[in-house]
């Protein structure tokens, strides 16, 4: 399966400045998406990222917050624009992939853990 | 439409007990549904995948789910539990028929007392 990396593992920001999240993968993959993992919550599903065209955000985030890059088929980034105390969470990369027969499955980087203050 | 409840946001066992966790799924056409397990400071990995195949579907570490449709239910169990399965583990549900956006619950945090 796809090995996927992230960077920064984790950061402390301050209220109003603006963060950029790596996300490298090992091969070349179509689909790459953006969770965000709220602090004892779920994961939440942010945007499918592809290349080259614009990303497809859920309800609920927009791309002036959010804007996504996907400049080929192995890296994306997830900025966090004039972050606020709520953004605090763990930002997780994944990708579409192939395990075995049957559905596709999502495999994840080990994640952005962001907090602000 | 689809959704998942996990039942219990914490559970714990004992070392050598027997692991179950409660998953209740909802989805309009026959879904995927997956088990996933995040260790602390990690991302997910993939526990188990069911794609109506069998509907006993055995993971890795010695997990396994059955598939039960009448019940909407795919829980996970684990016949001994060991220390190092203290993690949170994720029910996740996503319809079937190529790639499809994924639904995870809220997650279950597993604690194993010695």
């Amino acid at each position: 399966s796809a090995v996927i990396s992230q960077k920064p593992s984790r950061d402390i920001c301050q209220r109003g400045t603006s963060l950029t999240i790596q996300c490298q993968v090992d091969s070349q993959v179509t689909m790459m998406f953006w969770y965000r993992q709220q602090p004892g919550q779920s994961l939440t599903l942010i945007a499918t990222a592809n290349q080259g065209s614009e990303a497809t955000y859920e309800s609920g985030f927009v791309i002036d917050k959010f804007p996504i890059s996907r400049p080929n088929l192995t890296f994306s980034t997830l900025t966090v624009s004039n972050m606020s105390p709520e953004d605090s969470s763990i930002y997780l990369c994944s990708v579409e992939d192939q395990v075995g027969s049957g559905a596709n499955v999502l495999t994840f980087g080990a994640g952005s853990r962001l907090t602000v203050l | 439409a689809q959704s998942v409840t996990q039942l219990g946001s914490h559970v714990s066992v004992s070392e050598g007990a027997l692991v179950l966790l409660r998953c209740n799924y909802s989805s309009s056409v026959p879904p995927y549904l997956f088990w996933y397990v995040q260790y602390p400071n990690q991302g997910l990995q993939l526990l188990l995948k069911y794609t109506s195949a069998a509907t006993l579907v055995k993971g890795i570490n010695g997990f396994e789910a059955e598939f039960k449709k009448s019940e909407t239910s795919f829980h996970l169990t684990k016949p001994s539990a060991h220390m190092s399965d203290a993690a949170e583990y994720f029910c996740a549900v996503s319809p079937s028929g190529g790639y499809q956006k994924v639904t995870f619950g809220t997650g279950t945090k597993l604690q194993v007392i010695p």
